[in-house]
């Protein structure tokens, strides 16, 4: 079954604390696994994707075949970083996107 | 910067009526996408459009929806006898390229609200 969980509802820090926001997928092949945000008020976009292993904003994601994860994280939390954050997943020349349920980032002054 | 571009924001029904959702991808895009997210729970995938036609569908999109290309710009979802359940927030998307070798870009949503 091609699954997508995060576990954590809600993910509360305060700023200049580091983040972690899991992610664990279940997936028979090769897939992409990307991270979505969604700020307040404004439309879902991507953060990042496991292929360009780049940094957004200082988030960073490694993805993890042995443990199926793909956690995202952060050094150093900022107020701004408070949105919606949700895992994805495709199949690598699929046709739609898998999304875990999400997390909400608080991050607190 | 390009965006995709949803209208109405915010569609009231009755339960029984038809509904057409609009979508203007990104003008060189080739691939459409509807999502939809029921409050409170995730956000889920309906159908992936390419080359005019469905290239893939989930089991959410049954005979009471459909989507279409009517022209070079808009990409519509139809859903033609709207239920109670049918009330959520309904997003399109469009890429270049198929979703897993691209990014998708999502529009702002449509909220359908069925009285």
């Amino acid at each position: 079954a091609q699954r997508v969980t995060q576990p954590e509802k809600l993910l509360s820090v305060f700023k200049g604390a580091p983040v972690e926001l899991k992610c664990n997928y279940s997936y028979s092949g090769s897939p992409e696994l990307f991270w979505y945000v969604q700020y307040s008020r404004q439309r879902l976009q991507l953060l990042l994707r496991h292929i360009s292993r780049e940094s957004i904003k200082g988030f960073t994601a490694d993805l993890n075949k042995g443990e199926t994860s793909f956690h995202l994280k952060k050094p150093f939390a900022q107020e701004e970083d408070s949105a919606m954050y949700y895992c994805a997943l495709s199949g690598t020349g699929g046709f739609k996107t898998i999304f875990g349920a999400g997390t909400r980032l608080f991050v607190k002054a | 910067e390009p965006e995709v571009t949803q209208t109405p924001s915010h569609q009231v029904t009755q339960m029984g009526q038809e509904v057409i959702l609009r979508c203007v991808p990104i003008s060189n895009h080739l691939y459409f996408y509807w999502y939809r997210q029921i409050l409170g729970q995730k956000v889920e995938f309906l159908v992936s459009f390419y080359n005019n036609e469905i290239s893939e569908k989930s089991e959410i999109f049954d005979d009471q929806f459909s989507v279409e290309r009517p022209d070079g710009s808009n990409f519509t979802l139809k859903i033609r006898s709207t239920k109670l359940e049918d009330s959520a927030m309904y997003f399109c998307a469009s890429s270049p390229d198929r979703a897993g070798k691209n990014i998708q870009y999502f529009g702002a949503g449509t909220r359908l609200s069925v009285l």
